[in-house]
């Protein structure tokens, strides 16, 4: 079974930095599109980054650029998100999730929550 | 960047209902459309993509049509189960960008 499982939120104070982990299990990651969405409370999905298999190309969505970095360890099976310069805006549930050539997100990972609060 | 709205915000149905759940791309974005549920508290789960391919091991009860810019999601008799939120969403472009979403309820 597919299965990518989250790892590294927590209570961080605003301004401060955070490091996302995504597991991988029962598929290589190595082929695939990786990509992190969040959730914010009480609010829907809205995806903010991506990364292709050889990590050659990589998106941001504009309110995380230049404050989130995404990477990537295919040997590791695992995906990662560097989040620094934190707002209150960013606490959210963050997913990993991997995507196909035509984009289709699956699997899903159970999440993570991040929540930025002094 | 592609804006994608959905219709309604919000449903109220029965079990047995067929429902009908509307997306509108703000261009064309071909059949690049992919469905998703989502239970309170859970992950997104993937119902459909490619506008009208059934997900592996989702239930042919629901349906997906439409391209360029329509899209509609259909459940043909809706099951206890299937009350959640759904979203759509675009993978035309780079940005992935989903609907606000549509809230299923009894």
């Amino acid at each position: 079974e597919m299965q990518l499982v989250e790892s590294g939120g927590g209570l961080v104070q605003p301004g401060g930095s955070l490091r996302l982990s995504c597991a991988a299990s029962g598929f290589s990651i190595s082929t695939y599109t990786m990509n992190w969405v969040r959730q914010a409370p009480g609010k829907g999905l809205e995806w903010i980054s991506y990364i292709t298999s050889g990590s050659s190309t990589i998106y941001y969505e504009d309110s995380v650029k230049g404050r989130f970095t995404i990477s990537r360890d295919n040997a590791k099976n695992s995906l990662y998100l560097q989040m620094n310069s934190l707002r209150a805006e960013d606490t959210a549930v963050y997913y990993c999730s991997s995507s196909s050539g035509i984009g289709r997100f699956d699997p899903w990972g159970q999440g993570t929550l991040v929540t930025v609060s002094s | 960047d592609i804006q994608m709205t959905q219709s309604p915000s919000s449903l109220s149905a029965s079990v047995g209902d067929r429902v009908t759940i509307s997306c509108r791309a703000s261009q064309s974005i071909s059949s690049y459309l992919n469905w998703y549920q989502q239970k309170s508290g859970k992950a997104p789960k993937l119902l459909i993509y490619a506008a009208s391919s059934l997900q592996s091991g989702v239930p042919s009860r629901f349906s997906g049509s439409g391209s360029g810019t329509d899209f509609t999601l259909t459940i043909s008799s809706l099951q206890p189960e299937d009350f959640a939120a759904y979203y759509c969403q675009e993978s035309y472009s780079s940005r992935y960008t989903f609907g606000q979403g549509t809230k299923l309820e009894i």
